[in-house]
């Protein structure tokens, strides 16, 4: 079965820790997003990128996030010092174009505590 | 800004009643539509889209129809079933032509034997 491929599934993290989640995007996929669904269930986008490009992002206002998806290695999106308030699922997905419907993995479930 | 407005936070039926969970948006133009449906432990599944005025998206049973008079497109199902037990989320194509998603609040679904 084809999929997006995430790891971990589960991180725990102490405050100020760096976090980093991985992400397989399905095979011959360019565009590849990050979103963050917190309890909620509120989904916040957070970036995508067509092949090693970013499209388009948040403020990143935090600037503790940061994101990139290199050429032959998995995406990635890191977090440089944990905070209570991005204790979230974590989930990425990728498409064919930015037209069709993203296609989502499992996610990682990060716990700061 | 774009935004999608769900209606119900959670509905409650048995199996076989019928479905509708309401979802309006607020947009320029004509954005693409999506629903997704995401199960306990798992990720967001597409279900389908419409991108055009009048269009009908249908998948496993389930509908809804792009009404840009009442910027809408309510999903429905004819016959639930308890599998069909789940967070239902309506989404619309942001503007910008990223590719990124603007997800409403969801609907809870619970369906009884």
């Amino acid at each position: 079965n084809s999929k997006v491929i995430q790891t971990p599934r589960y991180l725990v993290k102490g405050q100020g820790q760096k976090a980093k989640m991985r992400c397989i995007p399905e095979k011959g996929h360019p565009v590849v997003f990050w979103y963050q669904q917190n309890k909620n269930n509120e989904f916040k986008f957070l970036i995508n990128f067509q092949n090693q490009e970013v499209l388009q992002q948040i403020d990143m206002t935090e600037k503790r996030f940061s994101a990139e998806c290199p050429s032959n290695s998995p995406c990635s999106l890191e977090i440089q010092s944990s905070e209570a308030g991005d204790s979230a699922l974590y989930l990425c997905a990728s498409s064919l174009n930015r037209h069709q419907a993203p296609l989502f993995g499992e996610g990682t479930r990060l716990s700061v505590l | 800004g774009d935004s999608v407005t769900q209606t119900e936070g959670q509905v409650a039926l048995s199996e076989e009643d019928f479905l509708t969970i309401h979802c309006n948006y607020s947009a320029s133009g004509y954005p693409a539509l999506f629903w997704y449906v995401q199960y306990p432990g798992e990720g967001p599944q597409f279900l389908f889209r419409a991108s055009r005025d009048k269009e009908k998206g249908s998948s496993r049973g389930f509908e809804a129809t792009y009404d840009k008079g009442t910027t809408s497109f309510h999903l429905r199902k004819a016959s639930v079933q308890e599998s069909d037990s789940a967070v239902y989320y309506c989404a619309l194509g942001g503007t910008g032509n990223t590719g990124k998603l603007i997800f409403g609040l969801g609907t809870t679904l619970q369906v009884q034997p």
